[in-house]
């Protein structure tokens, strides 16, 4: 079974932390996606990857940077945590021509910054 | 530009009745449509996608949406609701003519099914 895994279900960080929010797909897909999900407003688009080491900003890429060394493993990083980054965040994995198929997406991660 | 549009925050619906989750969009070519679902603190699941061809599509759990192009919809529709198939919608759509863009999610639509 296809899987997008991400580290952690629930994450609770202070406030100024540098945070890293990992995921891992096990599919060969080239393209990864992060999103962060909010009561009333939806899947908003952080950050997207077509391949290793090229990244490209989404509708809200401010506050977070996004790292792909490896081809299977994108990874989130807030810089400067801050309360108004607290939310669900979503990674997903498609092949090249992968909304053909649509996206797998990760259970997610609940990110509580106090 | 590409949208979608989910017009309904929350639709509530008795058990056995039939549902329907409402989607219309805009994109300036055919459209590639999708519907997922999310049950709580879970990610998204694929339901059904309309790429081409017939415009009923089936999906999984006994879920068939619509594609109406005139009307520019695509609605989610299930004939017998159950409790189980409370969760929150979310309709997505891509414009094929817009290069290899992302998807772009609806807000959502939570449906409730009561017994």
């Amino acid at each position: 079974d296809v899987k997008v895994t991400q580290s952690s279900r629930y994450l609770v960080k202070r406030t100024g932390e540098k945070v890293f929010l990992e995921c891992v797909q096990d599919m060969d897909h080239e393209n990864m996606f992060w999103y962060r999900q909010d009561p009333g407003l939806g899947l908003r688009l952080i950050y997207f990857s077509y391949d290793v080491k090229m990244k490209e900003k989404g509708d809200i890429p401010e506050g977070y940077s996004v790292s792909r060394e490896k081809k299977e493993r994108f990874s989130l990083i807030l810089e400067s945590a801050s309360t108004n980054q607290t939310s669900m965040y979503l990674c997903a994995s498609s092949p090249p021509t992968g909304t053909l198929y649509g996206y797998t997406f990760g259970s997610g991660t609940r990110l509580t910054v106090v | 530009a590409q949208s979608v549009a989910q017009p309904e925050d929350q639709v509530n619906v008795a058990e056995g009745n039939p549902l329907t989750v409402k989607c219309t969009y805009s994109v300036s070519g055919n459209p590639y449509l999708f519907w997922y679902v999310q049950y709580p603190n879970r990610g998204l699941q694929f339901l059904l996608k309309y790429i081409t061809g017939d415009n009923l599509v089936k999906g999984s759990y006994g879920f068939e949406a619509e594609f109406n192009k005139s009307q520019t919809s695509f609605h989610l529709k299930k004939p017998s609701a159950l409790v189980s198939d409370s969760a929150l919608y979310f309709c997505a759509v891509r414009d094929p003519l817009s290069g290899n863009t992302p998807l772009v999610f609806g807000k959502g639509t939570r449906l409730s099914v009561i017994a």
